[in-house]
């Protein structure tokens, strides 16, 4: 167990629809990551949180958005669902923002579009 | 063009029969590269961080080197719950995320 928690750990929802995702960072950590995993693409990045900012970006559509709450958990938010947009959501969290952190995940969002 | 590049995609061995899996990069001013091990519907468990050409690491059957254009993960004598995707991953210089590799699903058979 990374201590990392994510719910739901499965989802079920029509195109065009918004739905959220939420994650809890392991405790102390400050950081919290994003990715998506599908079968093509392998682990992309999305977006980064540290201490309730944004640090950094990545492939993440204009539909997808994403927060960090004063009590470090992050939420992010899917809208205007398409078929593309199944695939595995994972969060990551590690202690700080420095190049030697370690990222730990949870075990992910399986998301299904229909 | 892919930054990291993972071979092979699939490897199957027997048990017992040792292999490497590779993982090459073309980031300039790495600052770290990390390994992860991946079961089925789980998430990245991580292995271990190599940050110089050079440098090695062990876990029980597994080792993972460094050099400057790429990493190998040497499996030893491995047993089927070794079975698992390895996933490969580095950290630029000037960015906190990293860039994952596709991974190489490896499945030891008894």
């Amino acid at each position: 167990d990374s201590g990392v928690t994510q719910t739901p750990k499965h989802l079920i929802t029509a195109t065009g629809q918004r739905v959220t995702l939420r994650c809890s960072p392991r405790s102390g950590d400050l950081s919290v990551y994003w990715y998506q995993q599908s079968l093509d693409q392998g682990l992309q990045f999305l977006i980064q949180y540290y201490n309730g900012e944004e640090r950094a970006k990545g492939n993440i559509l204009e539909r997808f958005s994403a927060q960090q709450f004063p009590d470090l958990h992050s939420e992010l938010n899917l809208s205007s669902l398409e078929l593309g947009d199944s695939a595995l959501y994972f969060c990551a969290s590690s202690v700080g923002n420095t190049p030697g952190n370690i990222q730990y995940f949870g075990a992910g969002t399986r998301l299904s579009v229909l | 063009e892919d930054q990291v590049t993972q071979s092979p995609e699939a490897l199957r061995l027997q048990e017992g029969e040792s292999s490497s899996l590779n993982c090459s990069y073309t980031v300039s001013g790495l600052r770290g590269l990390f390994w992860y091990r991946q079961d089925p519907g789980k998430g990245p468990e991580f292995l271990f961080t190599l940050y110089s050409a050079g440098e090695e690491k062990e876990k029980e059957r597994l080792k993972a080197t460094l050099t400057k254009k790429e990493s190998f993960l040497h499996i030893t004598a491995p047993k089927p719950e070794d079975s698992a995707t390895y996933l490969c991953a580095v950290r630029e210089s000037g960015y906190s995320t990293l860039t994952f590799g596709k991974g190489t699903m490896l499945l030891v058979s008894p």
